[in-house]
């Protein structure tokens, strides 16, 4: 079956660093997404990898690994408005996506 | 309009009741999707349109139904709705094929109550 598996919450400090991880199972590979998704709101785009590595997008980066079935979103310098639940997605094999959970982070001052 | 709009924002629905949520985008956009979201669970695929005049069922189409007669609706019906179908209701679309990475835009959801 298909499966994405992520926290269901985490605690982190305004101008820390954070990391949540994501663990995929999908019929076919075509790709990882994060969305950011803030409470009453629609998700919106984060990132996308289809190669393993490290995508860095200001204090955004993604990172995959396509043989362990492995990614993670590294948050950076926190802010409040960070707080949000960030939603990790694989694209299978059919071109559409699997969504996991949702891991709500929580930014502490 | 920029961007997908959907509508009503949000509907108190006695069961039984027939009902449309629609969804308009402006993007041109190819495909698009229904997704229903409800706490603890991911966002899950109720049906999808691939190009105009197709659909297809995605993860949990039973109790819904959609048409896709132009590029830039894509109507989702609840034929008899059901206390279950208590949800939010998030229309996305796509550019497939073209030269982003397929990324999908969400439209602002409507929250739907079954009673």
């Amino acid at each position: 079956g298909q499966n994405i598996d992520q926290p269901t919450e985490m605690t982190a400090t305004e101008g820390a660093i954070v990391q949540i991880n994501c663990t995929y199972q999908t019929s076919g590979f075509n790709g990882l997404f994060w969305y950011q998704q803030h409470a009453g709101e629609a998700p919106t785009f984060l990132s996308y990898n289809v190669l393993d590595g490290l995508e860095e997008k200001g204090r955004f980066s993604s990172f995959l690994s396509r043989s362990k079935g492995y990614s993670y979103l590294l948050l950076k310098e926190l802010q409040m408005k960070d707080s949000a639940s960030y939603l990790c997605a694989g694209l299978d094999s059919n071109y559409q996506l699997i969504w996991g959970a949702g891991t709500k982070l929580i930014i502490k001052p | 309009i920029a961007g997908i709009t959907q509508a009503p924002t949000s509907q108190i629905l006695a069961a039984g009741r027939r009902m449309t949520l629609r969804c308009t985008q402006d993007m041109r956009h190819n495909a698009m999707y229904w997704y229903r979201q409800d706490l603890g669970l991911g966002l899950r695929l109720i049906h999808y349109s691939n190009t105009a005049g197709t659909t297809g069922k995605g993860e949990v189409p039973d109790g819904y139904s959609v048409s896709r007669a132009n590029t830039d609706d894509f109507p989702l019906t609840l034929a008899s709705a059901v206390p279950s179908q208590t949800s939010v209701y998030f229309c996305a679309s796509s550019d497939r094929g073209g030269a982003s990475v397929d990324e999908q835009f969400f439209g602002p959801g409507t929250r739907l109550t079954v009673l």
